[in-house]
């Protein structure tokens, strides 16, 4: 049972296009919500994590947007870059689970020039 | 400072046969996490360790184990290997409990 949902699978924008990546979660336990960023033949990278007590943080481009009551978070990208072209993956934890994340399924942003 | 390290990068393994993979965690962090990426999906949580400890274990079958030594690295292994077994093979280590997790770049694990 996958306990982290993300969509859209794909998604092309031009440069300067703000890319949206949505996630939905079911367990209520989890407290830590981070993005990773991967690109081929590499490990996933942190780009950007929240709790669920804010519901918004921006860290550079990023933004991450968080409705606790709907139990979704979602990844903007403002200004994306064909530098941004990756997989994304949205992921969940609870803080005393030991590393034990949940990840989505991952999206795969293509920015074109 | 250097980030975690995976040895090897790439490995090629016939069905049946084991397979060991090493993970050197960041400087300072004594937490160490494996996940399993299959292509075309999000990585899977295996096993992790904490000061030689195991702490959490996935859904994954008794041909899977791990241990962590006293310099906090860590060794994956998987016997009797199967087709599904190929994936990549994250690492992923941390300060501790509820702390942010940075991944290796894996080990490329394909079984024939």
């Amino acid at each position: 049972q996958q306990q982290v949902k993300q969509s859209p699978q794909s998604l092309i924008v031009q440069k300067g296009g703000i890319p949206i990546i949505n996630c939905a979660y079911e367990n209520t336990a989890f407290d830590y919500f981070p993005w990773y960023q991967q690109f081929p033949g590499k490990g996933p990278a942190l780009l950007i994590a929240i709790r669920p007590d804010v519901s918004e943080k921006k860290e550079g481009r990023f933004t991450i947007s968080f409705n606790k009551s709907a139990k979704q978070f979602s990844l903007h990208i403002m200004d994306s870059q064909p530098g941004d072209s990756a997989t994304y993956f949205c992921a969940a934890m609870t803080t005393d689970s030991w590393g034990k994340l949940q990840f989505g399924a991952g999206t795969q942003v293509v920015v074109t020039p | 400072d250097a980030g975690v390290t995976q040895s090897p990068t790439h490995l090629i393994k016939t069905r049946g046969q084991h397979v060991t993979l090493r993970c050197s965690p960041i400087s300072g962090h004594k937490s160490v996490s494996w996940y399993q990426q299959v292509l075309g999906q999000g990585p899977q949580f295996i096993f992790q360790y904490y000061e030689k400890e195991e702490r959490g274990r996935g859904n994954f079958p008794d041909r899977f184990s791990a241990r962590q030594f006293p310099n906090y690295s860590s060794e994956l292994n998987v016997n009797a290997l199967l087709l599904g077994d190929s994936a990549l093979y994250l690492c992923a280590s941390s300060l501790g409990q509820g702390e942010k997790l940075f991944f290796g770049s894996g080990t490329q694990l394909s079984v024939l």
